[in-house]
């Protein structure tokens, strides 16, 4: 799994709460994102960051948040959850410092229920 | 805008056939391809990647995958598969050069039978 972890593995909540998920890399990788995975649509881009405070928006970014304070953690809080956030959450990393960033490793994943 | 078609969402195959899954991207701009694959209950493994060079690309666990220009595809072939390629498969596109964005693919099913 190329040194990250993701925690919580598995969580439930409640419509309008808010989640935080972590992602923690071991690896000194510059660049991180974020996917979830919804049946029928593969895995769409969340977030990403290309550096420590620096990050940008995928394709489904509404409703959720990131931050970045050291590279080795990247966060993704869902700010007020709801239903149809309900997915598998993956973090990936890319880039060892060698400005190579073309392949992506991923972790084991988060699955998230909102009720 | 890159964007990704994976043809069939169920392969369903015997034991020591031959498998092809199948994939065509869009994109305005040079792009790189790969091809994912996730176990039940597990994270993504690369299976193989296109970057430049020569079209035709090896991988993991016996995998190959065609890069055809022209025809905007990158299909993954096996000549003899296992029960334990079981899986979804992934193929993803991004821009090259860029942030690495990657644009998937819904996934193919492989079933491979007794």
């Amino acid at each position: 799994d190329a040194g990250i972890t993701q925690s919580p593995r598995h969580k439930v909540t409640e419509t309008g709460t808010p989640v935080t998920l972590r992602c923690h890399q071991t690896e000194n990788h510059r660049y991180m994102y974020w996917y979830r995975q919804d049946p029928g649509h593969g895995l769409r881009l969340i977030h990403y960051s290309y550096g420590v405070k620096d990050t940008d928006k995928g394709e489904v970014s509404d409703g959720y948040s990131v931050s970045r304070s050291k590279t080795e953690d990247f966060l993704l809080t869902l700010e007020s959850a709801t239903s149809s956030q309900t997915s598998v959450y993956f973090c990936a990393i890319s880039d060892p410092g060698t400005g190579r960033r073309e392949t992506q490793y991923f972790g084991p994943g988060t699955r998230l229920l909102v009720l | 805008a890159q964007s990704v078609t994976q043809l069939d969402s169920q392969v369903p195959v015997f034991e020591e056939a031959p498998v092809e899954l199948r994939c065509n991207y869009s994109s305005s701009v040079s792009v790189y391809l790969f091809w994912y694959v996730q176990y039940p209950n597990q994270g993504l493994q690369l299976l193989l990647k296109y970057l430049s060079g020569s079209t035709l690309v090896k991988g993991i666990n016996g995998f190959e995958a065609e890069f055809n220009k022209s025809q905007t595809s990158f299909h993954l072939r096996k000549p003899s598969v296992h029960i334990s390629d079981t899986a979804e498969y992934f193929c993803a596109v991004s821009e090259a050069g860029g942030y690495n964005k990657l644009i998937f693919g819904a996934g193919t099913r492989l079933a491979v039978h007794p």
